[in-house]
């Protein structure tokens, strides 16, 4: 079975630009979500959907970042603009959608420098 | 505020030997603790996990213990292998959501 795949895997960028990624979960699995990784902490959820209604994004930046799930399967996350606090690894992750009790699976992520 | 915490940044133990990697939680909402093991390039894959109702977890080498009333977590490894070598991550939900809180990991160096 595919895990969840994400792309690019790198991006460099110069602040101010754009930048989007792209997850496609586990085929079935319903709860998609984002993560933000900053070096030496903990994955921060930014947003989770539920199919395709976002049913979390309380912590999600929206002045600037700005996520889709259309179909409720693939999802993209985009920054507009970067800045340089932006610079993290950016993880992907899904999980059936059965409960709070989900395990969550974790694509490889993103890792984004901003110059 | 980090609500759930990992004061050891990391640690090395000897092939064979126990590890013990520590957590600890502010939030007394949290019932149900997970440990997830990350390899370098690659994202976090679950390992254990251990409901609030229980204090302990066994799953071959790898053991969770839960102390509710001061609020700590540990996992035990026994014995090391070099293979475990990574980054462990504790993390935290209540039973209200899908949300998990992370700690900030610690990074295990098992020495041949």
């Amino acid at each position: 079975e595919a895990g969840v795949v994400q792309s690019p895997r790198y991006k460099i960028i110069e602040k101010k630009q754009p930048v989007a990624f792209w997850c496609n979960p586990i085929s079935g699995h319903n709860t998609l979500y984002w993560y933000r990784q900053n070096l030496g902490q903990g994955p921060e959820l930014l947003i989770r959907y539920e199919n395709e209604e976002a049913v979390d994004d309380s912590q999600l930046p929206k002045d600037r970042f700005s996520a889709e799930r259309l179909k409720g399967v693939d999802s993209t996350l985009k920054i507009q603009p970067a800045e340089l606090g932006d610079s993290a690894v950016y993880l992907c992750a899904s999980s059936l959608g059965e409960g709070a009790r989900d395990e969550q699976f974790f694509g490889p992520g993103t890792r984004l420098t901003v110059l | 505020d980090q609500q759930v915490k990992q004061n050891s940044p990391s640690l090395s133990v000897q092939e064979g030997r126990i590890s013990i990697l520590n957590c600890d939680y502010t939030n007394s909402m949290f019932d149900y603790f997970l440990w997830y093991k990350k390899y370098p390039a690659e994202g976090p894959t679950f390992l254990i996990s251990i409901s609030s109702i229980k204090d302990k977890n066994e799953d071959g080498r790898f053991t969770v213990f839960l102390n509710k009333s001061a609020k700590h977590l540990s996992l035990h490894i026994v014995p090391s292998q070099p293979g475990d070598s990574a980054v462990y991550f504790c993390a935290a939900s209540s039973g209200t959501g899908n949300q998990f809180y992370f700690g900030t990991g610690t990074s295990l160096t098992v020495i041949p």
